[in-house]
């Protein structure tokens, strides 16, 4: 049974540029969350997407969008990158918006802005 | 408010060891308290988690000790062997808020043979 699955693994880009992460979420889950997670620092909350809409967002700027498909499947985008969105950035899914104590977590998409 | 401070950012400990990291919050909103290890070029997993009403939970050699007066909570790692060697970090969720968790900066265990 394949847990949450993320692609890329790593990519570079330069600033300015815009980025589109995916994520798959485990099998049963229904509900993905995107975390950022800087080097030394523990996961900051993104945003949740439960039936194909934004349920939750964390305090980050509109550069940061999301969807997610009727598959569940989930697509991460940043536009306009800056140096400080370098970052490790994951998936974690969930079988319902409320599913804390069952939260999977991908290995993330490590993103290097120069 | 929405903050969980931990400590200690690093630890080492002698195999056998006991182990015991520290967190503290201040939102008395938080309703479950789980802690998550990582290993280089992983995700978080689930380690243990614990509710507010209950003031310890133990699985295996991981123990969690909560004071809800303190607004502190706690995890200690028994017999800790080098496989535990890993970045553990405790995290908050708040009642009703799907589950979004709020993390700790995370603490570098190193268990050395």
């Amino acid at each position: 049974d394949a847990g949450v699955t993320q692609s890329p693994t790593h990519l570079i880009k330069t600033r300015g540029q815009q980025v589109t992460l995916r994520c798959s979420p485990k099998s049963g889950h229904d509900t993905v969350s995107w975390y950022q997670q800087a080097l030394g620092q523990g996961p900051q909350f993104i945003f949740q997407y439960y039936e194909e809409e934004e349920r939750q967002r964390g305090n980050f700027p509109d550069r940061f969008s999301g969807h997610q498909y009727p598959n569940y499947s989930s697509e991460l985008n940043v536009n306009a990158l800056l140096l400080g969105d370098s970052a490790l950035y994951l998936c974690a899914s969930s079988p319902d918006p409320s599913g804390a104590n069952v939260l999977t977590f991908g290995a993330g998409s490590r993103l290097t802005v120069l | 408010q929405q903050q969980v401070k931990q400590s200690p950012q690093s630890l080492i400990v002698q195999k056998g060891g006991i182990s015991i990291i520290n967190c503290a919050y201040e939102n008395t909103a938080f309703d479950y308290f789980p802690w998550y290890q990582q290993f280089p070029g992983k995700g978080p997993a689930l380690l243990i988690a614990i509710r507010p009403d209950v003031s310890e939970k133990k699985e295996g050699r991981f123990t969690i000790s909560f004071n809800k007066s303190a607004k502190q909570f706690s995890l200690h790692i028994m017999d800790s062997q080098p496989g535990d060697s890993a970045t553990y970090f405790c995290a908050a969720k708040i009642s009703g808020g799907y589950n979004k968790l709020i993390f700790g900066a995370g603490t570098r265990l190193a268990v050395h043979p």
